[in-house]
């Protein structure tokens, strides 16, 4: 069984501090990993695809990276809009897609 | 617009009526999957659909069933709901199965008693 486990639950940041979350997965023919950002009461939206290890994407202030057995979103000089739920998920050879719970960052002004 | 939607958004119903919560996307996507999200445990995929006429279970489809009839539209049937069913559900759609960027609808929040 696929399984997605994503570290710390809960990141409380200051303005300007930058950090990481991670994403640890087991898959069974990984077809790519997917960070998606959620804000309370809506649906998750996409931020990224990483297809093979060693690809990195950015986006503003958000860098996703990617290990064999790990992936990483290093939010750097986060601003109190970053405030969020980010969600990691995995694509299964058979298509299907397993996510984690999510850990939630504060960026406090 | 490019959107995802699903009727209806909130729903307070009683143990063993039969219900659908529809799901239909303007985006001519291939790939649509069906979500649960509760709390601590995150979003499970409960079915998804690679095509017309093509639908796969994914993590949690027990007591769940989905049909793929037209490309636009993938309807969640509860045909006999249970208390654990009570969950906040959300419908995605994606270009393809190999190009997963899922776009997410906002969400039903179901009540079953």
């Amino acid at each position: 069984e696929d399984q997605v486990t994503q570290s710390p639950e809960a990141l409380r940041l200051q303005e300007g501090e930058s950090s990481s979350l991670n994403c640890s997965y087991t898959v069974s023919g990984l077809r790519g990993l997917f960070w998606y950002r959620q804000d309370p009461g809506k649906g998750p939206e996409f931020l990224f695809t990483l297809y093979s290890a060693g690809e990195e994407k950015e986006k503003e202030r958000l860098k996703a990276t990617l290990t064999k057995k790990e992936s990483f979103l290093h939010i750097t000089a986060p601003k109190p809009e970053d405030s969020a739920t980010y969600l990691c998920a995995v694509q299964s050879g058979d298509y299907k897609l397993s996510f984690g719970a999510g850990t939630t960052v504060t960026v406090r002004a | 617009e490019a959107q995802v939607t699903q009727n209806p958004r909130y729903l307070i119903t009683v143990t063993g009526k039969k219900l659908t919560v529809t799901c239909s996307q303007n985006m001519n996507h291939e790939y649509m999957s069906w979500y649960r999200q509760d709390p601590g445990l995150g979003l499970r995929q409960i079915y998804y659909s690679m095509n017309v006429e093509v639908t796969d279970k994914g993590d949690v489809p027990e007591g769940y069933k989905v049909s793929r009839k037209e490309k636009r539209n993938f309807p969640l049937i509860l045909e006999s709901p249970s208390p654990n069913q009570t969950s906040l559900y959300f419908c995605a759609s994606s270009p393809g199965a190999t190009n997963n960027e899922q776009f997410f609808g906002p969400g039903t929040r179901l009540t079953v008693l």
